[in-house]
């Protein structure tokens, strides 16, 4: 079983709708990430969280909002959802400690029409 | 000037051959360095640690210049495997920014 897990994998939905992507890790990490990769262009840092109580913007956070529900999940919401956040859409965990590396979830693939 | 800089590629190399990529990065204070390796619509995977004295694990080969800023890898014997986009990343060294940054990526496609 993979040990940061992304639901769902791939999504179609039609603009103003509000979606919600989920991450759950097994890694017992303290800190979780959200990014979106658009074709031909590096990650993006959407949202990051130390613990449940510390979620910090990222570079790229309007139109978008997280909760930390527990340590092991992370889920990112587009409250109302426009065609330009069509995007790849990563998870990723690490260590409690900035110099630690990330750890990547298969990724969910997000189209809006 | 972007804080992690790499050359987009595409590298194209025949099997068999040598290849080199370098990255540089902006923030001196920067302590952690690592190579990522993403395949075409998948997640980024760990490929190597950087480290100050240079590492090697297997074919690859990573390397720390702190006073150019900059990293760099090097794969021997390429394989069609070794066909992917290697992430270049760098941990912050600004204490307000609290996350790692990651480059664009080169491109690498081995040739049969």
């Amino acid at each position: 079983d993979a040990d940061v897990t992304q639901t769902p994998r791939n999504r179609i939905t039609k603009t103003g709708k509000r979606i919600m992507l989920e991450c759950s890790q097994t890694k017992g990490h303290d800190r979780m990430y959200w990014y979106r990769q658009d074709p031909g262009l590096g990650l993006r840092l959407i949202y990051y969280s130390f613990d449940v109580k510390d979620i910090n913007k990222g570079e790229i956070s309007d139109g978008y909002s997280v909760s930390r529900q527990a340590q092991a999940k992370f889920s990112l919401s587009l409250e109302s959802a426009i065609p330009n956040q069509t995007a790849l859409y990563f998870c990723a965990t690490s260590r409690g400690n900035s110099n630690q590396p990330q750890h990547f979830g298969d990724g969910t693939r997000l189209s809006i029409l | 000037r972007k804080e992690v800089e790499q050359d987009p590629g595409p590298f194209n190399v025949p099997e068999g051959a040598t290849v080199a990529f370098n990255c540089t990065y902006s923030n001196s204070a920067s302590q952690s360095f690592f190579w990522y390796r993403q395949d075409c619509r998948k997640e980024p995977k760990l490929l190597m640690s950087v480290y100050s004295s240079g590492n090697e694990d297997g074919r690859f080969t990573a390397q720390l210049n702190r006073a150019s800023q900059y990293i760099s890898l090097l794969i021997r014997d390429s394989k069609l495997s070794d066909s992917a986009t290697y992430l270049c990343v760098v941990s912050p060294g600004d204490p307000g920014r609290r996350a790692l940054t990651f480059g664009s990526g080169t491109r690498l496609q081995v040739q049969p």
